[in-house]
């Protein structure tokens, strides 16, 4: 029964190149979110998705960044054009639905680091 | 905004009774109480949470106060592997599509 699974676990990119980072959320979750936790900082809400659709985005920057969670497949977290600030730690968490009490499981984070 | 208020660090002997509080006075008849923490940079893991009645499961116990203001978590015998960012989160289920929003939490270390 694994759980969110998130890869790479470490992503290094140069300036100016992109980044994908995936999300497997567990059997039977359609809905995930992703978090990003910068250095010695907490941890900010991005952006929510349903299968298919993008609910909540009111965390994501304005340019550069896009997230998307197709019908089959994982949820996939795109920075083009990476910068230095970019560097961080990205968790994905999913939910069975929007009302579980039970709130979220988080996968183990992909950490980029941008040079 | 997170909606509560820790301390941002404590210090528990190993072997003793964990008790982290945390201050959420503008609580609605809705929002639940969560805490979840975070160990050395993992992804955060759900520990408990709770409506208005004390609960208790296998890793820790959750008291709130009868005005719902205040909230304790108690890890009843900490040990080293407990040393961790603990988050205390209010969030309505209810209205539906309420996201977690983390706090800055309270740092606990577990000294032994």
């Amino acid at each position: 029964n694994a759980g969110v699974m998130q890869n790479p676990r470490h992503l290094v990119r140069r300036r100016g190149q992109e980044a994908r980072l995936r999300c497997s959320p567990m059997k039977g979750h359609s809905h995930v979110y992703w978090y990003r936790q910068l250095p010695e900082e907490g941890l900010k809400f991005m952006v929510y998705l349903q299968k298919e659709n993008i609910i909540d985005e009111s965390g994501m920057p304005k340019e550069r960044f896009s997230a998307e969670f197709p019908k089959e497949g994982p949820s996939i977290l795109r920075i083009q054009q990476v910068v230095r600030g970019d560097s961080a730690a990205y968790f994905c968490a999913s939910s069975p639905s929007r009302w579980d009490s039970y709130g979220y499981t988080f996968g183990s984070g992909t950490r980029l680091t941008v040079v | 905004d997170a909606k509560t208020t820790q301390p941002p660090s404590m210090d528990c002997a190993e072997g003793r009774a964990a008790n982290l509080p945390c201050n959420h006075s503008t609580i609605s008849g809705n929002e639940y109480v969560y805490w979840y923490r975070q160990i050395h940079s993992q992804g955060p893991q759900y520990i408990i949470h709770g409506l208005k009645n004390n609960e208790t499961n296998e890793m820790a116990s959750l008291i709130i106060t009868e005005d719902r203001k205040s909230s304790t978590l108690i890890l009843p015998h900490a040990t080293l592997r407990d040393t961790a960012v603990y988050y205390c989160i209010v969030r309505d289920i209810i209205q539906g599509a309420q996201k977690l929003v983390f706090g800055q939490g309270t740092r606990l270390t577990i000294n032994p």
